[in-house]
């Protein structure tokens, strides 16, 4: 039981070009998040999924796009990177809204 | 906009003592209170959480405490061990035609052996 499992755990892009961070779990857990977390403000909501084939934005959604075709996966788009966008990410799954959450190991993302 | 401000930002400890943390919260809406623990390059993990028609909650030596007049609401750790020295997150959710959550912005907990 891997719980959920966040791909790259790390990467280097230079501005301008694109990437797509994988989120999977296998807890059949409805609802998955996307945060990132940069030094000194904790973590911030991108973008979450109540279901598959449904996504809604969060605090902090401009320049990121996200997919659920699948209810194990989570994909997280970058279409331009910019170095703002340097941060670790981290993907999340709950079995409901307002429950515990569960982390993945995080993807530390340099954009320079 | 919303909010979640927490304190102390870092506090230090002696083995066996007690901690709290507090924090404050902006949105009177917010009715689910999460506390994380990440420790050095980990993931976040959930120690604690308290719903909106709670008081109080504990778990060992793991407390949290919610005042929603105040909008304010805690974390106790009594009898501090080295292993409890990590990164402490709170956070505040609600779920109103819409899922959002603000955390605060950690409290690095020290505590000295």
């Amino acid at each position: 039981n891997a719980g959920v499992t966040q791909t790259p755990k790390f990467r280097v892009l230079k501005t301008g070009q694109s990437m797509t961070l994988l989120c999977a779990q296998d807890m059949n857990h409805e609802y998955m998040y996307w945060y990132r977390q940069d030094p000194g403000m904790g973590l911030r909501l991108i973008h979450y999924s109540v279901g598959e084939g449904t996504t809604a934005k969060g605090e902090v959604p401009d320049g990121y796009n996200v997919s659920r075709l699948k209810k194990q996966n989570f994909l997280l788009g970058l279409e331009s990177a910019a170095p703002s966008q340097t941060s670790v990410y981290f993907c999340a799954s709950s079995s409901s809204l307002n429950t515990e959450a569960f982390f993945g190991q995080g993807t530390r993302l340099t954009v320079v | 906009g919303e909010n979640v401000e927490q304190h102390p930002s870092t506090l230090s400890v002696q083995e066996g003592d007690s901690a709290v943390i507090k924090c404050t919260y902006s949105d009177s809406a917010s009715n689910y209170f999460p506390w994380y623990k990440q420790e050095l390059g980990k993931r976040p993990q959930l120690i604690i959480d308290i719903r909106s028609n709670v008081g109080e909650k504990k778990d060992q030596r793991i407390a949290v405490t919610l005042n929603k007049t105040a909008k304010h609401f805690s974390l106790h750790i009594t009898e501090t061990q080295p292993e409890d020295s990590a990164v402490y997150f709170c956070a505040a959710s609600k779920w109103t035609g819409g899922f959002k959550t603000i955390f605060g912005a950690g409290t690095r907990l020290f505590v000295k052996a």
